[in-house]
């Protein structure tokens, strides 16, 4: 079946440093992998996504590639500030499932100045 | 734009009570869904709809019931409203065609039953 894993927090770093937040994956076809944040709040927000392997999805200065042959979607960025603070959530859609969503239990971002 | 709405921010039930959770988005989307988030255990599927009328169970629908009598509005619906049903209800639509079907979330309903 399908399924997200990523790395428990939360995560505390201080402002401008490098952020790697893991992200693995199984799925039986083709998956689109996804990175929402969701801020203090809020609902989920798209942050970036990746459709077919080796591609990168970036925004806000966060990256991810989608590698599949470590299963794998982990998501980066160089310098960090406080107002990323948020938790982030890897996420799979899977063409064989329709247009249902498998996403992985959140990590806590905290960035502290 | 894509505006995903939800009737409330927060809500406070009590045991027994019927509650309704009312979605609503203004994209024409074809899709919807409705999840719960709890600290740990991050977002579940409780049911989603790929038209109007239509209903297809998630993970988790004991508990829990819906309607979609019109394409943008999707409702939630605890017919016995429990305190394990205390949690953050988030609501999403998706389209169904366009390349790649990210889902459009709504800013969330925290319902405490006590």
């Amino acid at each position: 079946g399908n399924s997200v894993t990523q790395m428990e927090g939360p995560v505390t770093l201080s402002e401008e440093a490098f952020l790697t937040i893991n992200c693995t994956y199984t799925a039986t076809g083709y998956p689109s992998l996804f990175w929402y944040v969701q801020y203090p709040g809020e609902g989920l927000q798209l942050l970036l996504k990746a459709t077919k392997a080796d591609d990168k999805g970036s925004n806000k200065g966060f990256e991810a590639t989608y590698r599949k042959e470590t299963t794998s979607f982990h998501l980066e960025k160089g310098s960090v500030q406080v107002s990323d603070s948020a938790v982030y959530f890897c996420a799979l859609s899977d063409q064989h499932t329709g247009n249902q969503f498998y996403f992985g239990t959140g990590t806590s971002l905290t960035v502290i100045p | 734009d894509v505006k995903v709405t939800q009737s409330s921010r927060y809500l406070v039930k009590r045991t027994g009570e019927k509650v309704f959770l009312e979605c609503v988005q203004d994209m024409d989307h074809e899709n919807m869904f409705w999840y719960r988030q709890d600290p740990g255990l991050g977002l579940r599927l409780i049911y989603f709809s790929y038209d109007v009328k239509m209903k297809e169970k998630g993970d988790i629908p004991e508990g829990y019931s819906v309607s979609r009598e019109k394409k943008e509005r999707f409702s939630l619906i605890l017919e016995s409203a429990s305190t394990n049903q205390t949690s953050m209800y988030l609501c999403a639509s998706s389209p169904t065609s366009g390349g790649v079907l990210e889902q459009y979330f709504g800013p969330g309903t925290r319902l405490t039953v006590t």
